[in-house]
């Protein structure tokens, strides 16, 4: 069965530093991987996804990841953070090909600190 | 391209109460999914519906059920509530599958309290 794990509940790191979330997914099948953001009050929007079409995934508002298969990671990157980063972010796996059933990490409230 | 609407955003019922929440997908999605989302047990996945059919199903209690109509709107309900259904409830649609797999848009959630 698919899982993912997001190690570090909260990182905290200062304006203009890099950013590193990281993801390991577990799963018996080439994954289907994805990171979503959410802000206070608001729903999940979507990052970036891995879908096997290359390895160094760029995504939304200056953020990539890499999909490693040798370490089972998905690592979150920015190079430079900014005050308006600062909210939760999920790693997900789909569940399955072709459904909606994406399996969430627990989350990783990311602090940005002037 | 108007986003995924829910509503309402908010609602306190009583335990033992019964709720409908409703979701409006992207115009052109034809998929819905429902999660659930509370700071112990996180985003867990409740169940998808496409064209009208439940077509996945989460580890939930038959107290949580849902359909979807027609135009793809899709409503969830929970009867009996208890204390531990608070929570924040997203809905997510789903573009056809080509060039997008597991892509999902959500909306902004229905905060669900009990009392």
């Amino acid at each position: 069965a698919q899982s993912v794990t997001q190690l570090g509940s909260h990182v905290s790191v200062s304006e203009g530093a890099l950013v590193l979330l990281r993801c390991n997914y577990s799963s018996s099948v080439p994954p289907y991987l994805f990171w979503y953001v959410q802000y206070p009050n608001q729903g999940l929007q979507l990052l970036l996804k891995y879908t096997s079409a290359a390895t160094l995934v760029k995504g939304i508002n200056g953020f990539e990841a890499e999909f490693k298969k040798s370490e089972t990671s998905f690592h979150l990157t920015k190079p430079s953070a900014h005050m308006s980063d600062a909210a939760e972010y999920f790693c997900a796996v789909l569940g399955s090909s072709n459904t909606g059933k994406l399996i969430f990490g627990q989350g990783t409230t990311l602090q940005v600190k002037p | 391209k108007a986003g995924v609407t829910q509503t309402p955003r908010y609602l306190i019922k009583t335990r033992g109460q019964q709720v409908t929440l409703s979701c409006s997908p992207i115009s052109g999605h034809r998929s819905v999914s429902w999660y659930q989302q509370t700071p112990g047990q996180g985003l867990q996945f409740l169940f998808e519906y496409f064209s009208e059919t439940q077509r996945n199903k989460g580890n939930f209690p038959g107290r949580f059920s849902g359909r979807q109509f027609s135009n793809s709107r899709s409503e969830m309900n929970v009867s009996t509530l208890e204390l531990g259904d608070s929570a924040l409830y997203l809905c997510a649609s789903r573009p056809p599958p080509a060039r997008t797999e597991g892509e999902q848009y959500f909306g902004p959630g229905t905060r669900l309290t009990v009392t």
